[in-house]
């Protein structure tokens, strides 16, 4: 159980373009969902909270209107880079923790997907 | 200083050998730790959950916190080849709340 999917699990886009990578909890519902970006050999830094039917809480330096979260259900959040450029080229993971679940259960993690841009 | 310090390695052990993987912190407030296993191109895979202080053990691993030095390390026992990953620590001080994570240890298991 508590599987989270991310689609899609590698892309390659234009500088200039913008990409969306979708997080789906498969067997879970959940009203929160976390976005990290991993840099190479570096640690997973959070770059936003993303909250069911609300705007989505970003960390220090990162760019809103850059990166567009929508967490439109609770079982799907969308990351949206837009007008990339090759600097954003990372691992994006997204996490999510299931809500029937007490707040002391972990997080459980997709298996990222890795931009690109050219 | 980094709220969590992890030695990137990379950790070289034969098969069979005891690992030890080891984070200290400098938030006091931290509570909740765990700790993640990642292969190359995937996302991390939760391997142990601790709260608070001691020490809980699951198969081959064994972590282990010490709040009161802000230090948790993960053994790994009697390790695999397939063991070879990097391991990446993580906590945080409120249930429910983003995790902060360690840069992450890769360690190779030699067969």
């Amino acid at each position: 159980g508590a599987v989270v999917s991310q689609h899609p699990s590698w892309v390659i886009c234009k500088s200039g373009t913008s990409v969306k990578i979708e997080c789906r909890s498969l067997d879970f519902q959940a009203t929160t969902m976390f976005w990290y970006r991993q840099f190479p050999k570096q640690s997973l830094m959070l770059m936003a909270t993303s909250n069911e039917g609300s705007k989505a809480t970003y960390e220090q330096g990162v760019e809103k209107d850059k990166f567009l979260i929508n967490h439109a259900s609770l079982t799907l959040s969308t990351l949206t880079v837009t007008s990339a450029h090759p600097e954003d080229s990372s691992f994006y993971i997204c996490s999510a923790r299931d809500v029937s679940r007490d707040l002391n259960s972990p997080l459980h993690f997709g298996n990222g997907t890795r931009l690109t841009v050219t | 200083q980094k709220e969590v310090e992890q030695d990137p390695g990379p950790l070289s052990v034969p098969e069979g050998a005891i690992v030890s993987l080891n984070c200290t912190y400098s938030n006091s407030a931290f509570q909740y730790f765990m700790w993640y296993r990642q292969y190359s191109r995937k996302g991390p895979e939760l391997l142990m959950y601790t709260y608070s202080s001691g020490n809980k053990e699951d198969g081959r691993f064994t972590a282990q916190v010490d709040k009161s030095s802000k230090y948790i390390s993960l053994f790994i026992r009697d390790s695999q080849p397939s063991d070879s990953a990097t391991y990446l620590c993580a906590m945080s001080d409120q249930a429910g709340t983003a995790l902060i994570f360690g840069k992450g240890t890769t360690l190779s298991v030699s067969s």
